[in-house]
């Protein structure tokens, strides 16, 4: 069946360090890739999205490319700041799968980023 | 936009009663919701995907009679977590599905359920 894969974490950075968390997929059909971010005591928050290859999903600094070819959807960042800690995950839809309607998550990267 | 809440954030409850979790989309119509437990520094586990209008589909493992889910309004699905035991202390969260564009989901905050 569809399922995400990403890096175990935690990640610890320093503040302006880059950030890549790794994460590939194995699907069906043809999903949809999210990457959800959640902040300590809170729900999830959609970070970014990319619906078809090739595409470039970016938010708040943060980038991740659709790459149909390694079934990869890397999350990366330029220069992370104190306040980008938080668990990141991975995660598909593609109503045609074998999910349905469901999002599958990965089991989600802890970063922790120092002063 | 696509924001949804739940009530109550957090609820301490006596085992042995009942606890309702409300999830609202307050600015969208949200034909599906689903239903999440979170345990500390884990993943999400689905437990119900639940349609507006008709009964809850339950994952594997999820007792239905435990863990009811109402979703009768385009707006509002419910958890009530019945006979509850501490066991079932956990981090709840609800999240709607937006129809057509993506397929992505928008969460509530989450409710942290303590039995004592």
């Amino acid at each position: 069946g569809d399922s995400v894969t990403q890096m175990e974490g935690p990640v610890t950075l320093s503040e302006e360090a880059f950030l890549t968390i790794n994460c590939t997929y194995t699907a069906t059909g043809y999903p949809s890739l999210f990457w959800y971010v959640q902040y300590p005591g809170e729900g999830l928050q959609l970070l970014l999205k990319a619906t078809k290859a090739d595409d470039k999903g970016s938010n708040k600094g943060f980038e991740a490319t659709y790459r149909k070819e390694t079934t990869s959807f890397h999350l990366e960042k330029g220069s992370v700041q104190v306040s980008d800690s938080a668990v990141y995950f991975c995660a598909l839809s593609d109503p045609r799968g074998t999910g349905g309607f469901k999002t599958i998550f990965g089991a989600g990267t802890r970063l922790f980023v120092k002063a | 936009g696509a924001v949804v809440s739940q009530h109550p954030s957090w609820v301490i409850c006596k085992s042995g009663t009942s606890v309702k979790i409300e999830c609202r989309s307050l600015d969208f119509q949200a034909t599906t919701m689903f239903w999440y437990r979170q345990f500390p520094k884990q993943s999400l586990m689905l437990m119900a995907t639940s349609n507006e209008g008709s009964k809850a589909t339950y994952e594997q493992g999820v007792e239905k009679d435990k863990f009811l889910i109402n979703h009768a309004s385009l707006t509002l699905s419910t958890l009530t977590v019945t006979s509850a035991h501490p066991e079932d202390s956990s981090f709840y969260i609800c999240s709607a599905r937006v129809q057509g564009g993506a397929y992505e989901q928008y969460f509530g905050p989450g409710t942290r359920l303590t039995v004592t």
